[in-house]
């Protein structure tokens, strides 16, 4: 079953607009990961958050964890026409060793 | 160059034929992965490997079988009990941290996909 929901499902903006993804979920993780996938590809790992951290940046992106609300975000700063894809959130859950993917938001970065 | 394969690329299948999905990595990884994703959708858990000569079903196994005589190779086949096959296939792999201070799977590295079509 689908863990983690992302939402927006779909998300229009342009070229330099800030975009904000968020993930929820339903069980207790040990880590959460955001994962972006271009169209017809596989998938490449964006960033990994553990659930003792609250908040950890890569390049232009911000991740934020809130294990008591069960959810998290993803912050793309300054997006570029580069920028469109899917991005999944991934949760790795207690007691399996497997990660369990959303259904993941489409991202358009209008030039 | 180290990294994830998979083959072919497309693949048809006529009904009641089984068909197999190569996947091979050359990164050391213990853990390999099989996700099938439907058009608009997520990734479904097919099946998953943490060692060789071991795997245990995901979310979606029935349809399918796999075998993990190498660490490198992680063969999927599509066999005919699967109704409906058509989907997109990828496979990945991780390092999967064992242990008491173990946090299990970090990020997973992924192949590039097989797009099943049943004719």
């Amino acid at each position: 079953s689908q863990q983690g929901e992302e939402d927006p499902q779909a998300l229009s903006i342009q070229e330099g607009e800030n975009a904000t993804m968020n993930c929820s979920y339903k069980t207790s993780i040990n880590n959460l990961q955001w994962y972006r996938q271009n169209s017809g590809r596989g998938l490449v790992h964006l960033i990994l958050i553990r659930s003792n951290e609250r908040e950890k940046h890569s390049g232009r992106l911000r991740v934020t964890l809130d294990t008591s609300k069960k959810s998290s975000s993803l912050l793309i700063t300054a997006s570029r026409a580069a920028d469109t894809a899917s991005y999944f959130c991934a949760t790795l859950n207690m007691g399996r060793r497997a990660l369990t993917f959303g259904s993941g938001t489409r991202l358009q970065v209008q030039p | 160059d180290g990294g994830i394969t998979q083959s072919p690329k497309y693949l048809f299948r006529k009904e009641g034929q089984n068909v197999t999905l190569s996947c091979e990595q050359n990164l050391n990884h213990d853990a390999m992965y099989w996700y099938r994703q439907d058009p608009g959708q997520g990734l479904r858990l097919i099946y998953y490997s943490q060692i060789v000569n071991d795997f245990q079903k995901g979310d979606i196994a029935e349809g399918y079988s796999v075998s993990r005589e190498k660490k490198e190779s992680f063969p999927l086949t599509v066999t005919s009990a699967q109704k409906n096959p058509t989907a997109f296939y990828l496979c990945a792999s991780s390092i999967d941290r064992q242990g008491v201070l173990a946090g299990g799977p970090d990020e997973q590295f992924f192949g590039p996909g097989t797009r099943l079509t049943v004719l």
